[in-house]
């Protein structure tokens, strides 16, 4: 257990939906960053927030957006959805900005 | 840019040694890692290595660099069924992660 929670575990939803997943990070961990793992693309880089700031972006869709509050936790809003969208979402965390991150159990995402 | 790359599958027979081989490209790379995926499960860091280091050893798992060829391994040693799973190498630039695809180690009785 790397001490990472991710909500929901699983999630079926149709196209055009939007739905939150939800992160809190390992105690005392002020990084958070949200991967996408899929058949075709494989694990990609999402986005990257410091104590509640955006730090860096990869391949993030513009129908897609996070924040990071307060407590720490992290959301990741992704709308409209298409058939394409269905993956694993994983969130990780770690202590600061360079340090090795520590992976969530991650959301698996069906959109029918 | 960051490519990472890695053979896509490896059997072992049980009791032996694992070995695993990934390549990157970026040479600014600060620090490789190797992460485990076992089914429906998600990953976890397993070691990982300074770029300035040329190997690590951690129990059973021996990392080795050579950065001039940027090449990663992993090797187990003794094998077991448990260590059956996807690894994964990657390299970190910046603050972001880069993956390989992931090579999947059965161990064979």
């Amino acid at each position: 257990d790397s001490g990472v929670t991710q909500t929901p575990k699983h999630l079926i939803t149709a196209t055009g939906q939007r739905v939150t997943l939800r992160c809190s990070p390992r105690s005392g961990d002020l990084s958070v960053y949200w991967y996408q793992q899929s058949l075709d693309q494989g694990l990609q880089f999402l986005i990257h927030y410091y104590n509640g700031e955006e730090r860096a972006k990869g391949n993030i869709l513009e129908r897609f957006s996070a924040q990071q509050f307060p407590d720490l936790h992290s959301e990741l809003n992704l709308s409209s959805l298409e058939l394409g969208d269905s993956a694993l979402y994983f969130c990780a965390s770690s202590e600061g900005t360079g340090d090795e991150q520590y992976f969530g159990p991650g959301t698996r995402l069906t959109v029918t | 840019g960051e490519d990472v790359e890695q053979s896509l599958f490896l059997s072992v027979r049980e009791g032996d040694s694992s070995v695993i081989n990934c390549t990157y490209t970026d040479s600014s790379s600060t620090y490789l890692y190797w992460y485990k995926q076992e089914p429906g499960a998600g990953l976890q860091l397993l070691t990982y290595i300074f770029s300035n280091m040329d190997m690590k050893q951690d129990q059973r798992l021996t990392v080795l660099l050579n950065k001039k060829d940027k090449h990663l391994s992993l090797r187990i040693a003794d094998t077991q069924t448990g260590d059956s799973a996807i690894y994964f190498c990657a390299e970190r630039t910046d603050y972001k992660l880069s993956f390989g695809a992931g090579t999947t180690v059965t161990v064979r009785a």
